[in-house]
């Protein structure tokens, strides 16, 4: 089955310790991306990856990190983690040529940091 | 039922109704949008696109509409059915091609 896969769905972690979620796609896109997802606020893209090895910063890219090692996986790590990053967020894969494709979507991961 | 998306972002219908949710986006230079459908605990999926190109497309009991006028979008459902009740979004690229930009989503519950 084509899929987005996040892990782990939900995660309560403490100020400052670092964390990573993972998602992998097995359907071969060449785009990824990683969006927050507040109250009120809607979808805001966190960094996105043209491809491997190609990542740039999206709205809210601030105490993020990614890296696109591989073409499947793109890592979201949250070096030391603050109260104000407490969220669901979502990864999502395109073919190539972007999002004006389509996205597919991951199940989300609600992270919450106290 | 009508809403106009971040100014009402619920909207109740009838099952059985035609829903209309409608989206106002801000960029002149976008020129593809998504609606997309967020049920509870999932992720959003792709329901309908369209492009600057044209001003409707019709899928599967969806309708979605382009104004560009006056940027303007709607998504009509047919019919809605329990299955419908989910947050929907529109997306925009902005005329970028790498990035998509959200609005906040309107709510449709369908009363059975």
């Amino acid at each position: 089955e084509a899929q987005v896969t996040q892990n782990p769905r939900y995660l309560i972690t403490v100020t400052g310790k670092k964390l990573t979620v993972t998602c992998s796609q097995n359907m071969n896109h060449e785009y990824m991306s990683w969006y927050r997802q507040d109250p009120g606020l809607g979808l805001r893209q966190i960094y996105y990856s043209m491809n491997v090895e190609v990542t740039d910063k999206g709205d809210v890219p601030e105490g993020y990190k990614v890296s696109r090692k591989e073409k499947r996986n793109f890592p979201l790590i949250l070096e030391s983690p603050s109260p104000n990053q407490t969220s669901l967020y979502f990864c999502a894969s395109s073919p190539m040529g972007g999002p004006n494709y389509g996205y597919t979507f991951g199940s989300g991961t609600r992270l919450t940091v106290v | 039922g009508e809403s106009v998306g971040l100014h009402l972002p619920t909207l109740s219908v009838q099952e059985g109704d035609n829903s209309i949710i409608n989206c106002a986006y801000s960029n002149s230079a976008s020129d593809y949008f998504i609606w997309y459908k967020q049920e509870s605990g999932k992720g959003p999926q792709f329901i309908i696109d369209i492009r600057s190109n044209m001003d409707k497309r019709q899928g599967q009991r969806v309708t979605v509409l382009l104004n560009k006028t006056v940027k303007h979008l709607s998504l009509q459902i047919a019919a809605t059915q329990p299955g419908d009740s989910a947050v929907y979004f529109c997306a925009e690229n902005k005329g970028t091609g790498n990035q998509f930009y959200f609005g906040t989503g309107t709510s449709l519950t369908v009363i059975p």
